[in-house]
C-alpha cells in the first residue's frame, strides 16, 4: 500500500501546453510538499500545504499553480509549459511542518517538455 | 544565504571497503540536519536525522555523525546494496534544503 502516490509517472509534452500532476498520501500527514529535481539532482522546494493552506510558495513562476483540495491530496497545475521546466517532480508529506525534517516521498514524476 | 555542500560528488567502493561521505552546511536558525538515501527512479528514502553537535546515529552498515558545520555518514563494509545517492540535507524555518548528493557504487 503506496503512503505517497502521484501520477503520472511520466509526462511527455510540448512547449505551450498545460499539464497536471496528481499526489496522494495516506498516511495521515498534515502538510504536503512539491519538490523539483532537476538534471543536476538538485531537490529544491516549491510549495507546501498544510492542512490545505499554502504555508511555502517558493519563488517558482506563476505558470505553477498548486491546489490541495483536503490534507490527503496535493496537484500541481503548470500553464504554458516552457524547456526549462522539464525535470522530476516529487511530491513528500511529513507529520511536522514546522521544520519539515523526516519527509516521505513519492516516486516522482518524470516531466519532458519537447 | 544557506548552503549545504556534499562531497564527493561521486564514490566508487570495493566491496566491504569502508569510505565517509561529508555535507558542510551554512545555516541559519539549524532545526535538523537529515540524511537520505534515493535510489535511480525512485523518491529519496529518509536515512537519520541529527539536531545537535556530538550526535550520532547508526541503521546497519550506515552511522551518521554531525559537528557545527559539518556532517559525516560513515559506510561501513558496504555491500553492493548500499548503492545508491545520499542526500543531506537541512531543516531551517520549515524549509528543507537539500545538497546535490553523493552517488556511491559498489562493485562486488
Amino acid at each position: 500500500d503506496t503512503a505517497v502516490s502521484q501520477t503520472p509517472k511520466y509526462l511527455v509534452t510540448q512547449m505551450g501546453n498545460d499539464k497536471s500532476i496528481k499526489c496522494e498520501q495516506n498516511l495521515g500527514h498534515d502538510t504536503m510538499y512539491w519538490y523539483k529535481q532537476d538534471s543536476k539532482k538538485f531537490l529544491k522546494i516549491m510549495f507546501s500545504y498544510n492542512n490545505k493552506e499554502l504555508i511555502i510558495n517558493e519563488t517558482v513562476p506563476n505558470r505553477f499553480s498548486p491546489k490541495s483540495p483536503d490534507k490527503a491530496h496535493l496537484n500541481l497545475h503548470i500553464n504554458s509549459l516552457e524547456l526549462g521546466d522539464s525535470a522530476v517532480y516529487f511530491c513528500a508529506s511529513s507529520q511536522d511542518p514546522s521544520w519539515g525534517g523526516e519527509l516521505f516521498f513519492g516516486e516522482g514524476s518524470r516531466l519532458t517538455v519537447l | 544565504e544557506d548552503q549545504v555542500t556534499q562531497s564527493p560528488e561521486a564514490l566508487r567502493l570495493q566491496e566491504g571497503e569502508s569510505s565517509s561521505l561529508n555535507c558542510s552546511y551554512t545555516v541559519s536558525g539549524l532545526r535538523g540536519l537529515f540524511w537520505y538515501r534515493q535510489d535511480p527512479g525512485k523518491g529519496p528514502e529518509f536515512l537519520f536525522t541529527l539536531y545537535s553537535a556530538g550526535e550520532e546515529k547508526e541503521k546497519e552498515r550506515l552511522k551518521a555523525t554531525l559537528t557545527k558545520k559539518e556532517s559525516f555518514l560513515h559506510i561501513t563494509a558496504p555491500k553492493p546494496e548500499d548503492s545508491a545517492t545520499y542526500l543531506c540535507a537541512v531543516s531551517s524555518w520549515g524549509k528543507l534544503q537539500f545538497g546535490a548528493g553523493t552517488q556511491v557504487v559498489v562493485t562486488p
